[in-house]
């Protein structure tokens, strides 16, 4: 069965630090994206980051970057020069490219510390 | 561009009454369409999702129901609600990429 991982219930940093999210993902396919929520109070979900499996570069936006290992099944984001609007509950998520659904890990609640 | 609009954003029902939440997509054809409900602080729950016009699939067994009665267009109902219907109940849709909408808050008392 295909499972995303996220084993942070909870992080904190420091405002202006870096922090990484850790999540892992099982599954036997080849061929599948990865992907970051961010879930603020609003409790709207707005994509983070997107990383296709078959290429090897690591997805980055702007102050936000992933380290994909993907023998290792690890998909970790980074975020640099934390920023008080950071703080949100963020979701790793997997879909394979030819299934209609996306498998969401329990999430990582952030807090920025001033 | 794409955007993904749901309404009501809050609602408070009584228990035992219907439930009629409306998602409408735009700037896009033929997307997947997804309802997903969400307790506090907890994880995101997967009910229905939605391939096509009349196409609902079914990922949890309760008292709710989905239609999508047009192609950018996916309702959310219950004929009577209980309290553990409460919780944001999250509209999404795909090409590759799901996108969200605001969601709605449902208190049911």
């Amino acid at each position: 069965a295909q499972t995303v991982t996220q084993s942070q219930p909870e992080m904190s940093v420091q405002e202006a630090e870096t922090v990484t999210l850790s999540c892992t993902y099982d599954t036997s396919e080849s061929d599948y994206y990865l992907f970051w929520y961010k879930q603020p109070p609003s409790r709207q979900m707005i994509l983070v980051i997107r990383q296709e499996a078959y290429k090897q570069q690591n997805a980055t936006e702007n102050r936000f970057s992933v380290n994909f290992q993907k023998a290792a099944k690890s998909f970790s984001l980074k975020i640099s020069d934390s920023q008080l609007g950071d703080a949100a509950m963020y979701f790793c998520a997997y879909r394979t490219r030819r299934d209609d659904k996306i498998i969401f890990g329990k999430g990582t609640r952030l807090h920025i510390l001033p | 561009s794409q955007t993904i609009h749901q309404w009501p954003a809050t609602l408070v029902q009584p228990v035992g009454s219907p439930l009629s939440l409306e998602c409408t997509v735009e700037g896009t054809s033929n997307p997947n369409l997804y309802w997903y409900r969400q307790a506090a602080g907890r994880g995101l729950q997967l009910l229905f999702y939605s391939v096509g016009i009349g196409q609902i699939s079914s990922e949890v067994p309760q008292n709710l129901s989905a239609s999508r009665p047009q192609d950018r267009q996916f309702i959310l109902s219950s004929k009577k609600l209980l309290l553990s219907d409460s919780g944001f109940y999250l509209c999404a849709w795909s090409v590759e990429t799901q996108y969200f909408g605001p969601g709605t808050r449902l208190l049911v008392l």
